[in-house]
């Protein structure tokens, strides 16, 4: 079965610094993921999704992949109180279905 | 771009009636849409996948005679949760995908049972 990890926090940072969010997938054979972000109340919004090794930037945001440690992760550079939220890793299957971590707290302090 | 609206946002409901969710994609069309279920301070959890035409594909553990889904157009999928019960409360989310890649969320439904 599909496990996707995600460290629960929260993540505290500071206005104006850099969070750093963390996944893990169990299934070597996972060929691309998404990150989300979901406000408490809301549903989730996607921010981007990536899924070849390396780095993607899209604004303030830079995902990650790495599909040899099987780790992906999400940046949020110039961190905005806004951006206090619990972000969703996810795993794309072949199916089209997602397979949802349980989620990171950020909480920017202003 | 990339619009996905539910009705209703909320609704509150006595126990023992029938509730129908409708999932709309308002600027793309959809072969695929997917109903989720949110507890408090959980992730989501995948209850069905629908697709245009064609009956639903639950997930392990979703009763498909409590929860009907419907998905009658490429714009439109229906979850109606049939004699509900306190348990059956959640936060009901809807998503979309215009390539069956990337999933786009409606706003979720809150509901209530009493």
């Amino acid at each position: 079965q599909k496990e996707v990890e995600q460290n629960s926090g929260p993540l505290s940072v500071p206005e104006g610094a850099i969070a750093s969010l963390n996944c893990t997938y169990s299934d070597r054979g996972s060929q691309s993921f998404f990150w989300y972000r979901q406000y408490s109340g809301k549903s989730p919004e996607l921010i981007m999704f990536i899924y070849s090794n390396g780095d993607k930037e899209d604004g303030r945001f830079t995902a990650q992949l790495n599909k040899a440690s099987q780790y992906v992760s999400l940046l949020i550079r110039d961190s905005q109180p806004s951006d206090s939220a619990t972000y969703l890793c996810a795993d794309h299957s072949n199916d089209y279905k997602l397979s949802f971590g349980a989620g990171t707290t950020v909480t920017v302090r202003a | 771009g990339a619009v996905v609206s539910q009705h209703p946002s909320w609704v509150i409901c006595k126990s023992g009636t029938s509730v129908k969710i409708e999932c709309r994609s308002l600027d793309f069309q959809a072969t695929t849409m997917f109903w989720y279920r949110q507890f408090p301070k959980q992730s989501l959890m995948l209850m069905a996948t629908s697709n245009e035409g064609s009956k639903a594909t639950y997930e392990q553990g979703v009763e498909k005679d409590k929860f009907l889904i419907n998905h009658a157009s490429l714009t439109l999928s229906t979850l109606t949760v049939t004699s509900a019960h306190p348990e059956d409360s959640s936060f009901y989310i809807c998503s979309a995908s215009p390539t069956g890649y990337e999933q786009y969320f409606g706003p979720g439904t809150r509901l209530t049972v009493t």
